[in-house]
């Protein structure tokens, strides 16, 4: 059985420039999470979905991230523009609903902003 | 609101034991997870306890107090592939997610 899915593994970019990440989750998980992990930091919870439905978004900067995930099995996340503070590791994780349950991690997207 | 704290850094040497510590404070308890994160990877599941006691899995064990506020990770044999990034979290009350530590950083040494 395939794992999470992230792609691209490692993105550099200008700062006001776009760009997007991509999650495919575990096949059958209906929650799937997108986390943000600074260097010798653990990650931070930005946006949680319960099949489509953005259920915990209270840590995503609106201004300039926005993630959807339309059929409740993809996920993408965005920002626009990239400032130089947002270059960090982004995490897609993937579990069954509610909590208790083991979460599973994509490899994550490398995001260096210069 | 939750409040996760663990050591930092710490260095053992291989073939010892080493046991990392993670205190938490939470409006209520809903389990307690340890993930393993090699650098540049994403973490691993290693264990989840919501009962008071030891669990054990090969060279991992787990413990949990839940009137302490308190879990420890204990690694024996150690190898040189167990210098890694150890996580401590716990989920909130309610539906919601997990809340990471900042991780305790393992180097083993020969």
């Amino acid at each position: 059985e395939a794992g999470v899915v992230q792609s691209p593994r490692y993105k550099i970019i200008e700062k006001k420039q776009p760009v997007a990440f991509w999650c495919n989750p575990i096949s059958g998980h209906n929650t799937l999470y997108w986390y943000r992990q600074n260097l010798g930091q653990g990650p931070e919870l930005l946006i949680r979905y319960e099949n489509e439905e953005a259920v915990d978004d209270s840590q995503l900067p609106k201004d300039r991230f926005s993630a959807e995930r339309l059929k409740g099995v993809d996920s993408t996340l965005k920002i626009q523009p990239a400032e130089l503070g947002d270059s960090a590791v982004y995490l897609c994780a993937s579990s069954s609903s509610g909590t208790g349950y083991e979460q599973y991690f994509g490899p994550g997207t490398r995001l260096t902003v210069t | 609101g939750q409040n996760i704290d663990q050591p930092t850094e710490m260095t053992a040497t291989e073939g010892a034991i080493v046991q990392i510590n993670c205190t938490y404070q939470t409006s209520g308890f809903n389990g307690l997870f340890w993930y393993q994160q090699h650098a540049g990877e994403a973490p691993t599941f290693l264990s989840y306890n919501v009962l008071d006691g030891l669990e054990e899995k090969g060279r991992f064990s787990s413990f949990l107090s839940r009137s302490k506020g308190y879990s420890y990770l204990l690694l024996k044999e150690l190898q040189m592939k167990d210098s890694a990034s150890y996580l401590c979290a716990v989920p909130p009350p309610g539906n919601t997610p997990l809340v990471f530590g900042k991780g305790t950083r393992l180097s083993v040494i020969a």
